[in-house]
């Protein structure tokens, strides 16, 4: 699976929109991009996930882009409940048993 | 809603004792997953399975053993424990493979071995 880089931490005032970077520059072209996050004290979390097309749910947009070497997570309205670590990972989607290799992730701090 | 639950929340154990940690999902899925967590260095596989019975090493998987006797239920040994395996301890699970995968994790337990 492709490794990912992401910044340790980042700051986002409740209410703004919060942009999460995340870099795969070795992704290849049958590997997906997801995004998990972790609350303190809680297991990960699903959030969403994509091959190439920007990809949105009812918690957030995954914007990839075209070369595919890197994604950005938005949370449109950050709320201080949305603080918590977020992982970007890369695998395949299919073919084999579901490995998941989390990183040490983005600290997220929604602040008032 | 999909729960996975894990037996203990906080568990404190002695060097050498034989510790099970269970873990149990009840939405039917085949693949059930071990992972371990510490700061800095994220979440690691230990083991995971993909059927009853069946068990793969992941990651990490020294000092460790399965057990997927029923499709719900994976269990986490540590033969004798040792300080190094204090820890957070977080279960998932999810369906087979295929284009879209969501592991549902447990809210974990936290191990101290003294």
């Amino acid at each position: 699976d492709a490794k990912t880089t992401q910044p340790p931490s980042m700051d986002c005032a409740e209410g703004r929109a919060a942009n999460l970077p995340c870099n795969h520059s070795t992704i290849s072209g049958n590997e997906y991009v997801y995004w998990y996050r972790q609350i303190h004290s809680q297991g990960p979390q699903y959030i969403i996930h994509g091959l190439k097309n920007n990809e949105t749910n009812e918690m957030a947009s995954l914007i990839i882009t075209e070369d595919r070497k890197s994604s950005t997570l938005i949370l449109p309205h950050a709320t201080l409940r949305d603080t918590a670590v977020y992982y970007c990972i890369v695998r395949l989607g299919t073919g084999t048993a579901s490995k998941l290799t989390f990183g040490t992730g983005t600290r997220l701090q929604v602040t008032l | 809603d999909v729960k996975v639950t894990q037996s203990s929340r906080y568990l404190v154990k002695r060097t050498g004792e034989k510790v099970f940690l269970e873990c149990v999902q009840d939405m039917d899925h085949e693949n059930m997953f071990w992972y371990r967590q510490d700061p800095g260095l994220g979440l690691r596989l230990i083991y995971f399975s993909y059927d009853v019975k069946m068990k793969e090493k992941g990651d990490i998987p020294e000092g460790y053993s399965v057990s997927r006797e029923k499709k719900e239920r994976f269990s986490l040994i540590l033969e004798s424990a040792s300080t190094n395996q204090t820890s957070m301890y977080l279960c998932a699970s999810s369906f087979p493979e295929s284009s879209y995968n969501e592991q549902f994790f447990g809210p974990g337990t936290r191990l101290t071995v003294l």
